[in-house]
Formats: C-alpha cells, structure tokens, sequence
C-alpha cells in the first residue's frame, strides 16, 4: 500500500531535550515536506526536499531541521523544543516530475512540550 | 504576504443538498490549485485540483472553479453526505515547490 508513515505519532517532552520526528515514504517520491498545524493558523510549512540532499526553508524553519540522506526518509529534528512548537506536525510527499503539487499526506505526529 | 482565505470557518448542510465552499488567494503568480479534505485524527487528503489555464474541473460529486479575475477558488459538492464531515483546505501553489494553505472550512452535514 502507498503511503507515508510518521513515528511516533503522540509525543510528550520536556523543553531543551532534543528529539526527532520520522517521517517514511514507499512511493518513490522526489518532493517531501513538514507541515505543522495550529488552530486558526491552518497548515504551514517548515521546510522542504525536492531531492536526496537537497533542503529549503518553508514558512516556519525557526527552530527545526531537517535532513535528506535517503530518498525515502525525511526526518524532522527539534534541538531544543520550546512550548511553542507544540503542535500537530504532518509530513508530505509528491512526485516532483510527474504530478509534484499532488501531496500525500502522513496520519500526523502530535507533539506537546511542557 | 502571501496568503490564501476561505470566507467561512464552518457550513452547515442538509444531508442530500449541494455544498458550496469558498476561498480567496492573493498570489496572482499561483498556478495551480488544490482541494483537500482532512477528517478528524487525519492528515489531508486531496481532492480534485485545478491549473491557471482552467475554469473548471469536474471529478466524481465535486467540481473546483476557478476564476482568476477575482482570485477566487470554489468547491461544490453534489448531494452531501454524512461522509463529507470534513475539514476542507484550498491551497495554492505558486510553482516554487511550496504549498500555501488556507485556514480551512469546516462542513458539518446534518441528517
């Protein structure tokens, strides 16, 4: 079945502790993304792949980072969290050649930092 | 900045009537438009989508129109049913592999 995958997907931590969202997908696809969610505030993005090694600021990079050493992982790393990164994060992908725009979303990783 | 809105936070349908969402985007570079639908617990599903050199496109029970001259985007959903219950996101695309979305509408479909 094709589809993205994000682990964990409920996450509690403590400001300052380092930790990182994975985010896995088994369709071959160029493009990733991670969205972070917030009320009132819709979908915006953090940051963007459109190939191995190949990485950009979207929206709200404050804070994260991101790696893109396979084609198929796309993890989400948060040095120092802050309470303000709580969040519902969703990662993306899409092919970038063929139908890039088209993007297939994870099941959400919901992340709280006391 | 950039920005895409929709004009209601929430619908509210009658089972069997047809529903209508709308949203205003602001790039006028945007080329390339995008329904989705996001349930509760979900992430975003996508729906139907449009390009700039469109009006309108039909899928199956839902049509996105397009028109540019007011930078409005419209999706109609034919006969509404319980399972469209949904969050609905229009997002745009303005060809620089981002994704801009609007804050979204919620469409609650009554029995």
């Amino acid at each position: 079945e094709a589809q993205v995958t994000q682990n964990p997907r409920y996450l509690i931590t403590v400001t300052g502790k380092k930790l990182t969202v994975t985010c896995s997908q088994n369709m071959n696809h160029e493009y990733m993304s991670w969205y972070r969610q917030d009320p009132g505030l819709g979908l915006r993005q953090i940051y963007y792949s459109m190939n191995v090694e190949v990485t950009d600021k979207g929206d709200v990079p404050e804070g994260y980072k991101v790696s893109r050493k396979e084609k198929r992982n796309f993890p989400l790393i948060l040095e120092s969290p802050s309470p303000n990164q709580t969040s519902l994060y969703f990662c993306a992908s899409s092919s970038y050649y063929t139908d890039r725009e088209t993007q297939y979303f994870g099941p959400g990783t919901r992340l709280l930092v006391l | 900045g950039e920005s895409v809105g929709l004009h209601l936070p929430t619908l509210s349908v009658q089972e069997g009537d047809n529903s209508i969402i709308n949203c205003a985007y602001s790039n006028s570079a945007s080329d390339y438009f995008i329904w989705y639908k996001q349930e509760s617990g979900k992430g975003p599903q996508f729906i139907i989508d449009i390009r700039s050199n469109m009006d309108k496109r039909q899928g199956q029970r839902v049509t996105v129109l397009l028109n540019k001259t007011v930078k409005h985007l419209s999706l109609q959903i034919a006969a509404t049913q319980p399972g469209d219950s949904a969050v609905y996101f229009c997002a745009e695309s303005p060809n620089t592999g981002k994704l801009i979305f609007g804050q979204g509408t919620t469409l609650q479909v009554k029995p």
